[in-house]
């Protein structure tokens, strides 16, 4: 059962930079053919995709957030990483990351989420 | 990519049916067949309940039904039952190998 785990500060002041770390257990992230995501949902509102990267290592992500947002992966640690740059308070949010199912988008494991608060 | 778009709140009473749209376009839903739905309890993680348009998850109740037509996708659930009152969102890959999501539809079970 593949198993996932946000970890990162709760709090991050504005300007600067969150980050995110994905530990994943039963699955290897260079293996298969998955994509590896990163989802946020501020609270009460709606679900918003933020990025994926691939098992080849290649990367696409949101357009609105494109210019901010990097993803990496780890493989020595089996984990996959979240950067946004430059937050505000409209990043404070809910952060989930996920893995689809196979060779397709569709977000079958979610971590439980943890939530990413922008202030000073 | 803009969001899909999804009606705010549905309702319905116990036993009976209820369906849940999800309008997109040519570069999303119209152009995917990796539609998913997913169910979201109050501070819970959401769940995968349909994937592929129409193929439910191994376990997960036949109650559960999704298809497509064109650009729009839609959730059916019957026989509601209590627990069923949740968030429901639908998400489609795009032509541009991104995810969007639908803004998420509200069940309330009388």
């Amino acid at each position: 059962q593949v198993q996932l785990q946000e970890s990162g500060p709760g709090l991050v002041k504005p300007s600067q930079t969150l980050s995110l770390t994905c530990s994943v257990s039963g699955d290897f992230i260079t293996s298969g053919h998955y994509y590896w995501s990163w989802i946020r949902q501020p609270a009460g509102k709606g679900l918003e995709w933020i990025g994926h990267v691939y098992t080849s290592g290649s990367t696409n992500y949101n357009p609105s957030l494109k210019s901010r947002v990097t993803i990496s992966v780890d493989t020595s640690k089996n984990q996959f990483s979240l950067k946004l740059s430059s937050v505000t308070a409209a990043d404070t949010a809910v952060y989930y990351c996920t893995r689809g199912g196979w060779g397709t988008t569709n977000v079958v494991y979610w971590g439980p989420g943890t939530l990413v608060t922008v202030s000073s | 990519q803009s969001a899909l778009t999804q009606p705010a709140s549905v309702s319905g009473s116990p036993g009976q049916s209820i369906t849940i749209s999800c309008a997109g376009t040519s570069s999303d839903i119209g152009a995917c067949n990796y539609v998913s739905w997913y169910q979201q309890h109050p501070g819970r993680a959401p769940k995968l309940i349909i994937y592929d348009v129409s193929t439910r998850p191994s376990g997960l109740s036949h109650r559960f039904s999704g298809s497509k037509s064109g650009d729009t996708a839609s959730l059916t659930i019957s026989g509601l039952q209590a627990e069923d009152e949740a968030d429901y969102y639908c998400s489609s890959c795009t032509t541009s190998n991104t995810l969007v999501f639908g803004g998420g539809t509200k069940l309330t079970v009388l």
